[in-house]
C-alpha cells in the first residue's frame, strides 16, 4: 500500500549542529510535498512546500530537498537551537485528490 | 493563532454519550478537514469538505458524523464511541482552490472515551 515513512522516530542533536530529517514515500510521484512542525498538545504548523520540479527550497535556517527519483525528501535545520525541538511531519497527496496524508513524524530534541 | 479555533480543547465522554466537536475558521478558506491523531500513528484523514460539500469520507465509522453548515464552520458529531476512539481530533482549513496550498490547523480536541 502507499505510505509515507519518516525513518527516525526520534533524533537528538547538539545545539548549533545541522539536523537532517528524512521522508520517504512509496506512492506515485506527488506534485508537491510539505513539511510541518508540531509542538505537544498543538496542531501542526506549516513550514515549507516544495514542488516536483524544484530540487531545493530554503526559508531562513530551513532547507528542503525533493528527489522524485529516490522518492525522498530531506529536511535540514542549520544552526539548530533548543527552540527547534518539536515533532516534524512530512505530508503529501497520496491519491491525486489533493488531500494531504502525513508521516508519523520525527521528534527532534536539540540539546543545549 | 492560526485562524482556526476548535472547541472544546478537552472532552471526556462515556461510550453512550453524544457530543459534538466544533471548528471555526476566520481565514476565508473554502475547504475544511477533520484529522484524527493517535499516539504513535500518523494523522488520519477522516473527512474533507470543499465549498460545504463532503468530498472525502476516508472509511470512517458511522459513529462519527460530520456537518459543515457553511464554509466557516465544521462539526464532528460523536455517538456511541469506543475507547479506541480516544485521540486528538484536529480540524484544518485550506484555500481549496489550487490543490497545493498549506493546511492551517486548530489546536485540536483531546478526546477521552471511558
Amino acid at each position: 500500500s502507499q505510505k509515507i515513512e519518516q525513518n527516525s522516530e526520534a533524533l537528538n542533536i547538539q545545539e548549533g549542529k545541522t539536523a537532517t530529517l528524512t521522508c520517504n514515500y512509496t506512492s506515485y510521484s506527488p506534485a508537491y510535498l510539505q513539511w510541518y512542525r508540531q509542538d505537544p498538545g498543538r496542531g501542526p504548523v506549516f513550514l515549507l512546500l516544495i514542488r516536483e520540479n524544484e530540487k531545493e527550497k530554503r526559508k531562513e535556517r530551513l532547507k528542503v530537498t525533493f528527489d522524485t527519483t529516490l522518492k525522498q525528501s530531506l529536511f535540514h535545520i542549520t544552526a539548530s537551537q533548543p527552540a527547534d525541538s518539536a515533532t516534524y511531519l512530512c505530508a503529501l497527496d497520496l491519491t491525486g485528490a489533493n488531500n494531504l496524508f502525513f508521516g508519523t513524524g520525527t521528534r527532534l530534541t536539540v540539546i543545549p | 493563532e492560526t485562524g482556526v479555533t476548535q472547541t472544546p480543547r478537552h472532552l471526556v465522554m462515556g461510550m453512550t454519550n453524544k457530543k459534538s466537536l466544533k471548528c471555526e475558521q476566520h481565514l476565508g478558506h473554502n475547504a475544511m478537514y477533520w484529522y484524527k491523531q493517535s499516539a504513535k500513528k500518523p494523522l488520519e484523514l477522516m473527512f474533507v469538505y470543499s465549498l460545504e460539500e463532503r468530498v472525502e469520507n476516508n472509511s470512517v465509522p458511522s459513529r462519527f458524523s460530520p456537518e459543515c453548515p457553511n464554509s466557516s464552520h465544521l462539526f464532528l458529531h460523536l455517538h456511541t464511541l469506543q475507547p479506541e476512539d480516544s485521540a486528538l481530533y484536529l480540524c484544518a482549513s485550506s484555500r481549496g482552490d489550487s490543490g497545493d496550498e498549506k493546511l492551517f490547523f486548530g489546536s485540536g480536541t483531546q478526546l477521552s472515551v471511558l
